[in-house]
């Protein structure tokens, strides 16, 4: 199974500041990788695929960076709505497996 | 729009089967260009990837779960479903369904989701 690490746990920032999360993976992963966003009481949300790709409807801000067993979720600038939980997750390999999250939270 | 949508019980028994359903509306569901999984977070917690039924009919259960779990499709009714047997104080979750887009070779994201439907294991 590969494990995703998330860091770090936490992220305090403001609005306006640039947030940058990272997922490691225990093996190579290639480019299979995704990034969601959670909200309270809400489904994850799909933001980037295949590593550096925005899904559909998803803002310029949100960007995602590397391959093989690093990788980066930036968000440029925080908007008050980016304040979540953010996983990451592979489908490299069965079974399909998730980052234990980064919570941006406002400071 | 797609939307998906699960039903079932909301709270379970020690050693009896859980049995959810999801129905999928407003979009294609016996096309082959999608697979359909079972995902679940325990209160609080990170997600877990449970099982998933592949185009033509193959089915992936994630290992830890194996022994217990079952998913199923009804193409008429556009519904699949989830059992997982011998429910312990461990499986309370929110269970969710979603739907990942497939091309000729591969199965990509979780792009839809259902809202989550919360199973609480207590006698």
């Amino acid at each position: 199974e590969i494990v995703l690490t998330q860091s770090p746990a936490t992220l305090s920032l403001s609005p306006g500041e640039r947030a940058t999360l990272s997922c490691r993976a225990s093996q190579s992963v290639s480019s299979q990788l995704a990034w969601y966003q959670q909200k309270p009481g809400q489904a994850p949300r799909l933001l980037i695929y295949d590593a550096s790709n925005r899904a559909t409807g998803i803002p310029a801000r949100f960007s995602g960076s590397g391959s093989g067993t690093d990788f980066t979720l930036t968000i440029s600038s925080l908007e008050p709505e980016d304040f979540a939980i953010y996983y990451c997750q592979q489908r490299s390999n069965w079974p399909l497996t998730f980052g234990g999250g980064t919570k941006v939270e406002i400071k | 729009q797609l939307q998906l949508q699960e039903s079932g019980p909301g709270l379970v028994k020690p050693s009896e089967t859980l049995s959810l359903t999801c129905t999928v509306s407003g979009g294609s569901f016996s096309s082959t260009t999608y697979c359909w999984d079972w995902i679940r977070q325990p209160p609080g917690k990170g997600l877990e990837w449970i099982a998933t039924m592949y185009r033509g009919g193959s089915t992936y259960y994630n290992p830890s779960l194996k022994s217990r779990v079952t998913i199923s499709v009804d193409t008429s009714k556009n519904q699949f479903s989830l059992n997982l047997r011998f429910m312990t104080a461990a499986d309370t979750a929110l269970y969710y369904c979603a739907r990942r887009y497939c091309n000729t070779t591969t199965c990509y994201y979780f792009d839809y989701w259902g809202q989550g439907t919360l199973v609480t294991v207590s006698s």
